[in-house]
């Protein structure tokens, strides 16, 4: 069991904004340590798309962006595209876990 | 550009040890910049950090599995390791390698390589 919990599907129609949650605790989020991104499409890899809370790596779009606070962080997606069905995941950091890589339980965003 | 590929065997028996390697093209695995990790992920399920290891041979494992997992590197040929002992059909995963900053824990995976799926099975 991931100790950052996501919602596990959401859906919206082309052109909606969409969020997804990944809610943790003081040992993780709420002590401060950043959170990343990841998209998977298909059958690939996952892909960094937000890290550090709210940055975006080169060519990915602005439609996608990330919040934190408290013990939690958000993803949104505005204006929601076909290709943007996939799973996302978010990654911390949890001091009782001792780990770099604490990944949440994933989100499967379904474009209707 | 920075790439890299896993490779190993598909399938592994139960109670053996899984060994796959991680080879790092278009970029230095000496670097003093950068972690390299080994992710899973379960069939139709969620990702799982295995462990990282710097350049230097220092590693740091998932708790869940640190009595089992074993990381090398091997800097003069550019690749590293991964060994997950007594493994069994949980075990059964994509496994995919992957690089992370050193500067500090919890930072982002930037590069991945494409995944090799393994299943143990007799």
């Amino acid at each position: 069991q991931s100790v950052l919990t996501q919602p596990p599907s959401v859906s919206g129609a082309p052109g909606q904004w969409v969020t997804i949650s990944c809610t943790g605790s003081s040992s993780n989020i709420g002590a401060g340590y950043d959170v990343h991104w990841y998209q998977q499409l298909p059958g690939t890899a996952p892909k960094l798309l937000i890290y550090t809370n709210i940055n975006r790596p080169s060519g990915v779009p602005d439609r996608f962006s990330g919040s934190q606070s408290g013990t939690s962080a958000s993803l949104a997606i505005t204006g929601l595209q076909a290709e943007d069905e996939a799973d996302y995941y978010c990654q911390s950091y949890d001091s009782r876990l001792s780990g770099s890589g604490v990944f949440g339980t994933g989100t499967k965003v379904t474009v209707l | 550009q920075l790439q890299l590929q896993e490779s190993g065997p598909g399938l592994v028996k139960p109670s053996a040890t899984l060994s796959l390697t991680c080879t790092v093209s278009g970029g230095s695995i000496g670097s003093t910049s950068y972690y390299w990790g080994w992710i899973r992920q379960p069939p139709g399920k969620g990702l799982e950090w295995v462990g990282s290891i710097y350049y230097s041979g220092s590693a740091y494992y998932n708790p869940s599995l640190k009595s089992r997992v074993t990381i090398s590197v091997h800097t003069s040929r550019n690749l590293f390791s991964l060994r997950l002992s007594s493994v069994t059909a949980a075990d059964t995963a994509v496994y995919y390698c992957a690089r992370h900053e050193a500067t500090a824990a919890g930072k982002p995976f930037d590069y991945w390589g494409q995944g090799t799926l393994v299943t143990v099975s007799s």
